[in-house]
């Protein structure tokens, strides 16, 4: 069974940094896509980026509203898909959740983490 | 303001079909799969249609996708009171490079 869990969020001040771990479960990490995926207290949902897989040699696509400013990495070894988020703003509060495809071939996002919450306040 | 469009709200009677559309344009649903989210309240998102008409397994056969065009549709047949949650249309948008969500639609169950 496919599981994410992600860890790393918390409270962070305007300006801040913090850095987001999505841990995936299952065989062959490198063959899937993985995203990230947001949504604001009582909003809907928010695409933030995605690193593509080994075959499509892990390019890295992101939101225009969080280019420049947040990073998506991973390490197939680890299992591991990372958002590095910098210059956070009191508008990037959100659940954030981690998404993989639902096969290697499809490109809909069929096991999501359960979330975790980041929220930008002083 | 989301790139794709949904009405905020539907609702229908237990054992009702009820329609939830999606608006997009031609570089978006237009040029691209869209892909269908259920969201129960406190819990993750979880994938109800893919390729625009192809549920994963375990998703039941009430639940059905269709496109023509730059619009989509989600026909859920049969309605029961755990249908009630929020939905969401997605597709892949080629002139932003990224994945975009419909604002979501609250189903209602009356």
């Amino acid at each position: 069974e496919v599981q994410l869990v992600e860890s790393g969020g918390g409270l962070v001040q305007p300006g801040g940094s913090l850095r987001l771990s999505c841990a995936a479960s299952g065989l062959t990490f490198s063959d899937y896509y993985m995203d990230w995926v947001r949504q604001a207290p009582g909003k809907g949902l928010e695409w933030v980026g995605r690193s593509r897989n080994k075959a499509n040699s892990y390019t890295i696509e992101y939101a225009a509203s969080v280019k420049g400013r947040f990073t998506i990495s991973r390490d197939d070894s680890n299992n591991s898909v990372y958002l590095q988020l910098n210059s956070l703003k009191t508008e990037d509060t959100a659940v954030y959740y981690c998404a993989r495809a639902l096969t290697a071939t499809t490109r809909g996002l069929g096991y999501w983490g359960q979330g975790t919450l980041v929220t930008v306040s002083s | 303001q989301s790139v794709l469009t949904q009405s905020p709200s539907a609702s229908g009677a237990p054992g009702q079909r009820v329609t939830i559309s999606c608006s997009g344009s031609s570089s978006n649903i237009g040029s691209n799969n869209v892909y269908w989210y259920q969201q129960l309240p406190a819990t993750a998102p979880k994938l109800l249609i893919y390729g625009n008409n192809q549920r994963p397994s375990g998703v039941p056969d009430r639940f059905s996708g269709s496109k023509s065009g730059t619009s989509a549709s989600l026909a859920i047949s049969g309605l029961r009171s755990e249908d009630e949650a929020d939905y969401y249309c997605a597709a892949w948008d080629d002139s932003l490079s990224g994945r975009v969500f419909g604002g979501g639609t609250k189903l209602t169950v009356l």
